[in-house]
């Protein structure tokens, strides 16, 4: 059965630092999708990545950067110099091949002005 | 914006009642997607139509049910309400019938069950 686990319920940071949140999934397919979600106070969820299981190649968009490790089952998304609009609720997801998502209880992040 | 939009908004109704939940997808999305997120149990997904059939199905309760008309927009009917409906519910919709894509989602409709 596939299992997102985001240990982080909840991050507080001051603005500027950096922050990396956590993602740790389980699945027995060899082909799956990992995704990362934003929801803003606004409530709304916003498509940040999706990343299919055969490209481990850490991706890089802006100050979001996601660190994807098979070997270690984890999808680690990190901000670098964290901004006050970067205030949410992120999900992280997994999708088995042609399967739902199946979404973490997602990890609220507070950037401290 | 994501494009696809979902009506009402709010929504505050009384126990036992019946409401009806409207998603329109995003332009040429053959795909609908329900999920239900609410605090204890996080983002749940419900049912997934597409092209006017039921393709997938979650953890939905049988209270609820769902269609998708041939224009497209899909409806979530939820009866004889309980509290424990209360939650923000979401409608995505993606291009193709597989739910890896890349599923943009609605603003949700939040009903509050007094």
């Amino acid at each position: 059965a596939q299992k997102v686990t985001q240990a982080q319920t909840e991050i507080s940071v001051v603005e500027k630092e950096d922050v990396t949140l956590d993602c740790v999934y389980e699945t027995r397919d060899t082909t799956y999708y990992l995704f990362w979600y934003k929801q803003p106070p606004s409530g709304e969820l916003v498509f940040l990545i999706r990343r299919n299981s055969f490209d481990e190649q850490n991706e890089i968009s802006g100050r979001y950067s996601w660190n994807f490790q098979k070997s270690t089952s984890s999808f680690n998304f990190t901000i670098t110099a964290s901004q006050v609009v970067d205030s949410a609720v992120y999900f992280c997801a997994l999708s088995e091949e042609g399967d739902k998502i199946i979404f973490g209880k997602g990890t609220r992040l507070h950037i401290l002005p | 914006d994501s494009g696809v939009t979902q009506t009402p908004k709010h929504l505050i109704t009384a126990t036992g009642q019946r409401v009806t939940l409207r998603c329109s997808p995003r332009s040429g999305d053959l795909s609908v997607y329900w999920y239900q997120q609410s605090l204890d149990q996080g983002l749940q997904f419900l049912i997934q139509y597409y092209n006017g059939e039921e393709r997938a199905k979650g953890n939905i309760l049988e209270r609820f049910s769902a269609q998708q008309f041939p224009d497209l927009h899909s409806e979530l009917n939820l009866s004889s309400l309980e509290l424990g409906d209360s939650a923000l519910y979401f409608c995505a919709s993606s291009e193709t019938g597989v739910l890896n894509t890349e599923a943009f989602f609605g603003q949700g409709t939040r009903l509050t069950v007094v």
